[in-house]
């Protein structure tokens, strides 16, 4: 089904432990974003990507890199987990470009569900 | 600083009658809103949204209406049904001309609709 993937969907770190999360989508769509949900705090944007080879940061983006090396794929990484960073994360993508209402319809992964101990 | 405010977390509705979700923003340079429905353990879908040239977008029981004098947008669902119990994120972008589809999300409010 086309749509946003994200992997995994369940994570447990341990304090200063690194990983990826994985994101990938095949609809061709030029913008990804990545972003976390906390209870109280709704959904905060870490990193967002505007194409291949260009990124750039959101509202929360330390502790987090990204890099987009391929329209298709944009993977979060946390280089020294830590507590603060439990979360579950949302990774999302879009058309990019004309001003209609309907290319702002975000498609969403399921997330990706992480705590750090 | 939140730009975009949902100050009710929850909402709770009779099945059949109106709900009507409520949302505020702080930035004047917005200029699409958007509002997003999520289940528990699934990502938001979008659901409707509304240009800052509009005061109102209609789809099907879904209409959102949009006050640009008193930065508040609303979401009304009617008739509410059962179905409709999730958490609804209201959005805001800022139009950068093409270079950018940055989206600021609310907090949420946690729709039930009551048999």
């Amino acid at each position: 089904n086309a749509g946003v993937t994200q992997t995994p969907k369940f994570q447990v770190l341990k304090t200063g432990q690194s990983m990826t999360l994985q994101c990938a989508q095949d609809m061709n769509h030029e913008y990804m974003s990545w972003y976390r949900q906390d209870p109280g705090m709704g959904l905060r944007l870490i990193h967002y990507s505007v194409g291949a080879g260009i990124t750039d940061q959101g509202e929360v983006p330390n502790g987090y890199n990204v890099s987009r090396s391929t329209t298709e794929d944009f993977p979060l990484r946390l280089l020294s987990a830590a507590p603060s960073q439990t979360s579950v994360y949302f990774c999302a993508s879009s058309r990019s470009g004309a001003p209609n209402p309907a290319n702002y319809g975000y498609t969403f992964g399921s997330g990706t569900r992480l705590t750090v101990v | 600083d939140q730009q975009v405010k949902q100050n009710s977390p929850s909402l709770s509705v009779q099945e059949g009658r109106i709900s009507i979700l409520n949302c505020d923003y702080t930035n004047s340079m917005f200029d699409y809103f958007l509002w997003y429905k999520k289940y528990p353990a699934e990502g938001p879908t979008f659901l409707i949204s509304i240009s800052s040239i509009k005061d109102k977008n209609e789809d099907g029981r879904f209409t959102v209406f949009l006050n640009k004098s008193a930065k508040h947008l609303s979401l009304h669902i009617v008739p509410s049904q059962p179905g409709d119990s999730a958490v609804y994120f209201c959005a805001a972008s800022e139009w950068y001309g093409g270079a950018t589809n940055k989206l600021i999300f609310g907090t949420g409010t946690l729709l039930a609709v009551q048999p």
